[in-house]
């Protein structure tokens, strides 16, 4: 697609579940990113993955968190035993980084997966 | 250490008024400096940048921006604004271009504007 693809736009859990969120970047971008978005909060950055070095997961809060990319496109977030606090837009963004030049710097975002954990 | 301060988390101005957003960052090494732009349901989009030449910078949508070493700021600007421009306003700072994983980000700025 154009642009990046996000899924799904909202998703409602109850508490202790298990939740997948996906994202879909645009071609061709090596970077992407996850962010979670809370009212009041800012962005919060969760993991990166550049290419096929390894991704740094410095941002995750908590070992329930994880992140996967598959053949360097499609990404998804998993969210274990989901808590009440885990509630947020959680925004993936991909940037077309040029290794040893730096690229743009610009980020292309989605639109947000909103999760509800009730 | 890298921060972002935006002034004001809620800013309301008139349709056709001057808009200005402040944003003042911390950085120990020259910035690069972003302003995004999120409009309701919808994920963020790069208004303007600043890297290196220039220090004033145009965005989209008629905005703009100005580097100012000195006070460490980067605010950004629009001469009249538009019913349109209500969104939610982010300022960021990396310490070097396309490394974008270091992108530090202020909380935001809430932008209505009033008929």
């Amino acid at each position: 697609g154009a642009g990046v693809s996000q899924s799904p736009s909202n998703k409602v859990t109850e508490k202790g579940k298990d939740v997948e969120l996906r994202c879909d970047p645009i071609s061709g971008h090596t970077a992407l990113y996850w962010y979670r978005q809370s009212l009041g909060q800012g962005l919060e950055f969760l993991i990166y993955f550049q290419g096929n070095s390894a991704p740094d997961k410095s941002g995750l809060p908590s070992d329930r968190f994880s992140a996967e990319r598959t053949g360097g496109s499609v990404s998804t977030l998993t969210i274990q035993r989901t808590q009440q606090e885990d509630s947020a837009v959680y925004l993936c963004a991909s940037s077309l980084n040029t290794p040893g030049i730096g690229g743009t710097g610009e980020l292309f975002f989605g639109e947000g997966s909103r999760l509800t954990v009730l | 250490a890298q921060s972002v301060t935006q002034l004001g988390s809620h800013v309301s101005v008139s349709e056709g008024a001057l808009v200005l957003l402040r944003c003042n960052y911390s950085s120990s090494v020259p910035p690069y400096l972003f302003w995004y732009v999120q409009y309701p349901n919808q994920g963020l989009q790069l208004l303007l940048k600043y890297t290196t030449g220039a220090t004033l910078v145009k965005g989209i949508n008629g905005f703009e921006a100005e580097f100012k070493k000195s006070e460490t700021s980067f605010h950004l600007t629009k001469p009249s604004a538009h019913m349109s421009d209500a969104a939610e306003y982010f300022c960021a700072v990396s310490a070097a271009a396309g490394n974008n994983r270091k992108l530090i980000w202020g909380l935001g700025t809430s932008l209505a504007v009033n008929p």
